[in-house]
């Protein structure tokens, strides 16, 4: 069964600086997705990432996803404030069952 | 924008009471989900459901779990005796297709006495 873990899992970091989350996964995805979760809030999509090479960019955010590697990564530029939330990748086996991480818990500071 | 709309947003309940967790999947979605979280840790799969019947399920989504989707519209999630185990969040998603992400609801925050 697909395994999918996150590192790290909890991430404090400054404004302005850059870092990237990892998100490797254990057999076969079919596709690769990203969600940000504010504390007690819904989860909101962020990124679909359909095949290998795939990459999506949204303001400060970047997804990528190598499927030899079995991995996909979330890089953020110059973060700032507003970022903070929890980070979920999520993998989708050929079966209706998307299964997610542990989630990124990140915290930027001013 | 169309949304998936859960209710209640907080079931008190106590030990051993049977509840039904509400949701209405966005009207074209054809996939719907129901997952759980505990404390704001991991987002845990319970079941996926398409035309009318279970698609999967974990191992979480024992005989005391059921899903119905009743009339086209609504979309169900029962626990027939709650433990106090099953305290978390229940999120309802959907989607439209297999290559689609998944749209969730805001929750319903089921705590159990």
């Amino acid at each position: 069964e697909l395994k999918v873990e996150q590192n790290p899992l909890f991430l404090s970091m400054q404004e302005g600086k850059n870092y990237t989350i990892y998100c490797n996964y254990s057999t076969t995805s079919d596709r690769l997705y990203w969600y940000r979760q504010d504390p007690g809030k819904s989860l909101e999509s962020l990124f679909v990432l359909l095949s290998n090479g795939a990459v999506k960019q949204e303001g400060r955010l970047m997804a990528s996803l190598d499927t030899k590697a079995r991995l996909s990564t979330l890089h953020i530029t110059a973060a700032v404030h507003d970022l903070s939330a929890t980070y979920f990748c999520a993998g989708d086996p050929p079966y209706d069952k998307i299964i997610f991480g542990k989630g990124t818990r990140l915290h930027i500071l001013p | 924008e169309p949304e998936v709309t859960q209710t209640p947003s907080h079931q008190v309940t106590q030990m051993g009471q049977e509840v039904i967790l509400r949701c209405v999947p966005i009207s074209n979605h054809l996939y719907f989900y129901w997952y759980r979280q505990i404390l704001g840790q991991k987002v845990e799969f319970l079941v996926s459901f398409y035309n009318n019947e279970i698609s999967e399920k974990s191992e979480i989504f024992d005989d005391q779990f059921s899903v119905e989707r009743p009339d086209g519209s609504n979309f169900t999630l029962k626990i027939r005796s709650t433990k106090l185990e099953d305290s978390a969040m229940y999120f309802c998603a959907s989607r439209d297709g297999l290559r689609s992400p998944l749209h969730f609801g805001n929750g319903t925050r089921l705590t159990v006495t």
